[in-house]
């Protein structure tokens, strides 16, 4: 079935430091969703890209959408305490918009 | 509005109980979701509904039941509680066509 890689799986970085986790596919994505999960809490949907070489920004956070649809790429600028947590992407299953598959997320220590 | 709640937020059961996780939501999504979480699994669909009276399977349904008698409402039931079902679970809905999903708090549950 579909399947959608990211890594890392953890990144320990330095408070002010960059910080940026990759989301793979083999195959073409129709779209793609960023979630953060901070620790003990609830996934809270971040973005949606949907067209090839799609970028978009929030404030420190810049989100990528590859030219084949086939990557993504979440960039945080200048980290801080708050972006602690886990950061997943997810794409709805192929030929359908009713499940989406997960990444495992790669999990975010910010030292201050 | 309330999103999307769900209760118990926290249940211990032995081994062989059963019991019912609730979930409701107040936008009025058509989309209903229920995933487990583990340490290093993500996010893993259990049941899905994309309408009332309508349930399909996700990727681990083994040992749980779901039904959706209306809109809002999509509870969960653990049939005969095991520990293998010790996790994290979490309710999410969303609008049809591809749209994120809203998750709710989560339910802590051990079994024992």
């Amino acid at each position: 079935g579909q399947q959608v890689m990211q890594i890392p799986q953890y990144q320990h970085v330095q408070e002010g430091e960059d910080f940026t986790t990759y989301c793979n596919s083999s195959t073409t994505l129709s779209n793609i969703q960023w979630y953060k999960q901070r620790p003990g809490g609830h996934p809270v949907f971040l973005i949606q890209l949907v067209k090839s070489g799609e970028v978009k920004k929030q404030k420190r956070l810049t989100f990528q959408f590859g030219e084949a649809k086939k990557n993504s790429s979440l960039h945080i600028t200048a980290t801080q305490t708050t972006d602690v947590g886990t950061y997943f992407c997810a794409v709805y299953n192929a030929g359908n918009n009713r499940k989406l598959i997960w990444g495992l997320g790669t999990s975010l220590a910010v030292n201050p | 509005n309330a999103g999307v709640t769900q209760t118990p937020k926290f249940q211990v059961l032995k081994t062989g109980q059963s019991m019912t996780l609730q979930c409701a939501q107040d936008m009025n999504h058509e989309y209903m979701s229920w995933y487990r979480q583990d340490p290093g699994m993500g996010l893993r669909l259990i049941h899905y509904s994309v309408g009332a009276g309508i349930t399909d399977q996700g990727e681990v349904p083994n040992g749980y039941n779901v039904s959706r008698s209306t809109t809002e409402d999509f509870p969960l039931r653990l049939l005969s509680a095991a520990p293998s079902q010790t996790s994290v679970y979490f309710c999410a809905s969303s609008p049809p066509g591809g749209g994120p999903q809203y998750f709710g708090p989560g339910t802590r549950l051990t079994v024992t």
